[in-house]
């Protein structure tokens, strides 16, 4: 069974850092592309960034680049998302979903709070 | 970017009846790799359809995609009490990955 659990959210200050971590199960990690998406409290979904296979090609929205970087750890079916000068904007529910192409598996999301 | 419009926003319908859910295109989605999502309340997304048409694994037959190019449809054909939910196109054709606004679907 495919499973994909987020964790690392928290409350952070307007500047600060958070790093969030997906762990997944049940796939070979390494056949696929792995992303990030974001969901702000009471709106829609918001595409984040995304990481090839062997992490060699990364795509991130606009509003982030530059302060957001995605990585991975094939040995230890993991994804990561680090988030550097957070914004109130940040402030969202993230969930890792695995492509190819449409997501067909999602996390159960972790909260970051962007608040002072 | 590929900005996609949902509508109608809300659409308030009886269990029984038919659902028709439309998603334009600002331009046309590459390889019409359009996918529907649905999410239910403090849920994850949960995909439907892929590839405009292609019903993922698991996926009732009530659930129907169809459309190409920038206008893309989802016809829920008999609404049963678990389909009240807010449901999500995206394009996954060109960078960055886009979804539109959400059409929710509500119990009259």
């Amino acid at each position: 069974e495919v499973q994909l659990v987020e964790s690392g959210g928290s409350l952070v200050q307007p500047g600060g850092s958070l790093r969030l971590s997906c762990a997944a199960s049940g796939f070979i990690f390494s056949d696929y592309w792995m992303n990030w998406v974001r969901q702000a409290p009471g709106k829609g979904l918001e595409w984040v960034a995304n990481i090839k296979q062997d992490g060699s090609e990364k795509n991130y929205l606009d509003s982030v680049k530059g302060r957001f970087t995605i990585s991975r750890d094939n040995a230890e079916n993991s994804l990561y998302l680090q988030m550097n000068s957070l914004r109130a904007e940040d402030t969202a529910v993230y969930y890792c979903a695995r492509s190819p192409g449409s997501l067909g598996y999602w996390g159960q999301g972790t909260l970051v709070t962007v608040s002072s | 970017e590929i900005v996609l419009t949902q509508s109608p926003g809300t659409l308030s319908l009886s269990p029984g009846e038919r659902a028709t859910l439309s998603c334009r295109a600002s331009q046309s989605v590459s390889k019409n790799y359009l996918a529907w999502y649905q999410q239910e309340p403090g849920q994850a997304p949960r995909l439907l359809i892929y590839g405009a048409s292609s019903r993922a694994t698991g996926i009732p037959d009530r659930f129907t995609g169809s459309g190409s190019g920038t206008d893309f449809t989802l016809t829920i054909s008999r609404l049963e009490p678990e389909d009240f939910a807010v449901y999500y196109c995206h394009q996954y054709g060109s960078s960055p990955r886009t979804f539109g606004q959400g059409t929710k679907v509500e119990i009259k």
